[in-house]
């Protein structure tokens, strides 16, 4: 069993629809919780960055952690072609000083 | 503009050739970090180096290495010894805090490397 999983999807949903995107972890170390997005041929770029349980909302996202059942959510409202891209979910343990990452999720917004 | 460059974009290696994939931060971060991606598996961590002059193993060292001469550079060999190296590679930086280690990582726009 891999420590985080993702869908690898891929997700196509409409312009203007609300996108959830899903990660479930195995290992109860894990205290930091990222989400990156990853355009075609680009490095990942830092969305959003939680430790605790709970809604972390930036703009449009909204990162939700559920530490009890080790799962996490990314939340996107009114999607816009430019979030097309793949989204990785990343989890931090302290115990080995290392980020562990899904393997991502590609997401299709159509106009 | 503060960021990672990593060059070249693109890279040819030929049977039994060793190549050395280039990584610079100007985020006057401690740690840098090399990764490899393949289509359907995620991001599977080389080595990575917390400070200069110091590196560690990661998951999947094998056929490769690294130094950490200055802070702001991390170069990546693969060597030949590498047998499968096609794959996109992408460096990786943070800050410490304190002595911790769990600041979000930044990365560079990577480097393609493909088997003449």
């Amino acid at each position: 069993q891999k420590e985080v999983e993702q869908d690898p999807g891929p997700l196509s949903v409409p312009e203007g629809a609300i996108v959830s995107l899903n990660c479930t972890y195995s290992n109860s170390a894990f205290q930091y919780f990222m989400w990156y997005r990853q355009y075609s041929r680009k490095g990942p770029e830092l969305l959003m960055y939680t430790y605790s349980s709970g809604n972390k909302e930036d703009g449009r996202f909204t990162a939700q952690v559920d530490k009890s059942s080790k799962y996490i959510s990314l939340f996107i409202r009114d999607s816009q072609p430019s979030d097309s891209a793949t989204y990785l979910c990343a989890d931090y343990s302290s115990n080995t000083g290392k980020l562990i990452f899904g393997q991502g999720t590609t997401l299709q917004v159509k106009p | 503009d503060g960021g990672i460059t990593q060059s070249p974009k693109y890279l040819f290696r030929k049977e039994g050739q060793n190549v050395t994939l280039s990584c610079e931060q100007n985020l006057n971060h401690d740690a840098m970090y090399w990764y490899r991606q393949d289509p359907g598996q995620g991001l599977r961590l080389i080595y990575y180096s917390q400070i200069v002059n110091d590196f560690q193993k990661g998951d999947i060292a094998e056929g490769y290495s690294v130094s950490r001469e200055k802070k702001e550079s991390f170069p990546l060999t693969v060597t030949s010894a590498q047998k499968n190296p096609t794959a996109f590679y992408l460096c990786a930086s943070s800050m410490r805090v304190r002595g911790r280690s769990n600041q979000p990582q930044h990365f560079g726009d990577g480097t393609r490397l493909s088997i003449l």
